[in-house]
């Protein structure tokens, strides 16, 4: 994917410790977002960036925290782990928040 | 009720076969409109955007949308195994997109 690397690719944890996932871009925009995937919900947002140190809550943000001290990375913390967190993520990168470009993913598993 | 309503399928069909994706929304604030194709393992890749009530077409791909009904379809014309995916369509509000559960189409040659 062109211009946004996820990491790591897959990573699996145990329940109760904090896991930090990173999305760097190389595009220079300004708007980052990270969701999550699971079966029967599609795609739902956690947490959105619209700048530097700008960042807000999408519709499942409990249980996770962002931050974004530079444009090029969007980091994404679980504090504490739980099952429910099992899930695919995406990262995805937009400049004028209409048509979004997505990485990988980073698929974790919470045991 | 969800914002937005996408029957998951799965959908098979032979190849060369028209395919119909439709979604159906509530929020009338929704002003863009976007179908996204995922290959699996793989992130969401923009297929077709439009942001006005009625048809747009790109090559085998036809995005058409009704904002009177709250409801929008993605044809696909002359489908090949390489159009075997799950299809997202997508709605932008606020600076979000709100996606669609997904339909898993398979093209079988």
């Amino acid at each position: 994917d062109a211009g946004i690397t996820q990491s790591p690719r897959h990573k699996v944890t145990e329940t109760g410790t904090p896991v930090t996932l990173r999305c760097h871009q190389t595009e220079n925009h300004r708007y980052m977002y990270w969701y999550r995937q699971d079966p029967g919900h599609g795609l739902r947002l956690i947490h959105y960036s619209y700048g530097v140190k700008d960042t807000d809550k999408g519709e499942v943000s409990d249980g996770y925290s962002v931050s974004r001290s530079k444009t090029e990375d969007f980091l994404l913390t679980l504090e504490s782990a739980t099952s429910s967190q099992t899930s695919v993520y995406f990262c995805a990168i937009s400049e004028s928040g209409d048509g979004y470009t997505f990485g990988s993913g980073t698929r974790l598993t919470v045991v | 009720q969800k914002e937005v309503e996408q029957d998951p399928g799965p959908l098979s069909v032979p190849e060369g076969a028209i395919v119909s994706l439709n979604c159906t929304y509530s929020n009338s604030a929704f002003q863009y409109f976007m179908w996204y194709r995922q290959y699996s393992r793989k992130g969401p890749e923009l297929l077709m955007y439009t942001y006005s009530s009625g048809n747009k077409e790109d090559g085998r791909f036809t995005a058409q949308v009704d904002k009177s009904s709250k409801y929008i379809s993605l044809f696909i014309r002359d489908s090949q195994p390489s159009d075997s995916a799950t299809y997202l369509c997508a709605m932008k509000w606020n600076q979000k997109l709100v996606f669609g559960q997904g339909t898993r189409l398979t093209i079988n040659p």
